[in-house]
């Protein structure tokens, strides 16, 4: 089986920067997915990390430590409209299916 | 504009009184899924297809079935919908299986009465 686990929720400051951390227990997984999910929207793709290190995507980045079961979503430059969940996704191994983590509640305050 | 389309966007019903939800998509993916995320909680999958293939998740209710009439449509019916199935039913669609983005549509809440 697999268990995800993020913070429920986190606060930070506006221009600030913020990491969220993904830590996970698995028999094996092909890949590891940050989505965000606005309230009362569908969530929408933010990074994919298959292989340990940092990805970098404008003022996201998503790193990995398959040895660690150990991810993170780093914002930067924070803005009013990230305010929202992010959820850790993992492949499941030998499969495509997507195991969710609860997400992580972020309010970005003035 | 909108490529997985979800409608209604809000669905009430009866307890006990069947219900369908419907997805559509202009992607041309060949998998989608389906979704289940009450409040708070992790969308969690509930069924998938691989082009005609139907993927029953072990743990998802004999209650909840799908269909999938062709490539860009796919159906959610709840049988005999009950209060524990009031959510929020995700549709979403990757382009084929492994290691692909998978795309959401808005998703509709449902409110069982």
């Amino acid at each position: 089986g697999q268990n995800i686990d993020q913070p429920t929720e986190m606060t930070a400051t506006e221009g600030a920067i913020v990491q969220i951390n993904c830590t996970y227990q698995t028999s094996g997984f092909n890949g590891l997915f940050w989505y965000q999910q606005h309230a009362g929207e569908a969530p929408t793709f933010l990074s994919y990390n298959v292989l340990d290190g940092l990805e970098e995507k404008g003022r996201f980045s998503s790193f990995l430590s398959r040895s660690k079961g150990y991810s993170y979503l780093l914002l930067k430059e924070l803005q009013m409209k990230d305010s929202a969940s992010y959820l850790c996704a993992l492949v499941r191994a030998g499969s495509y299916q997507l195991t969710f983590g609860k997400g992580t509640k972020l309010s970005v305050i003035p | 504009d909108a490529m997985v389309i979800q409608n209604p966007r809000y669905q009430v019903t009866q307890f006990g009184k069947p219900v369908t939800l419907s997805c559509s998509q202009t992607l041309n993916h060949n998998v989608m899924y389906w979704y289940q995320q009450k409040s708070s909680q992790a969308p969690k999958l509930l069924f998938h297809y691989y082009d005609k293939d139907f993927n029953n998740e072990a743990d998802t209710p004999d209650n909840f079935q799908s269909r999938r009439p062709n490539t860009s449509f796919c159906f959610l019916d709840i049988r005999s919908p009950g209060l524990g199935d009031a959510a929020m039913y995700l549709c979403a669609t990757s382009r084929d299986g492994f290691r692909e983005i998978q795309y959401f549509g808005a998703g509709t809440r449902l409110s069982v009465l």
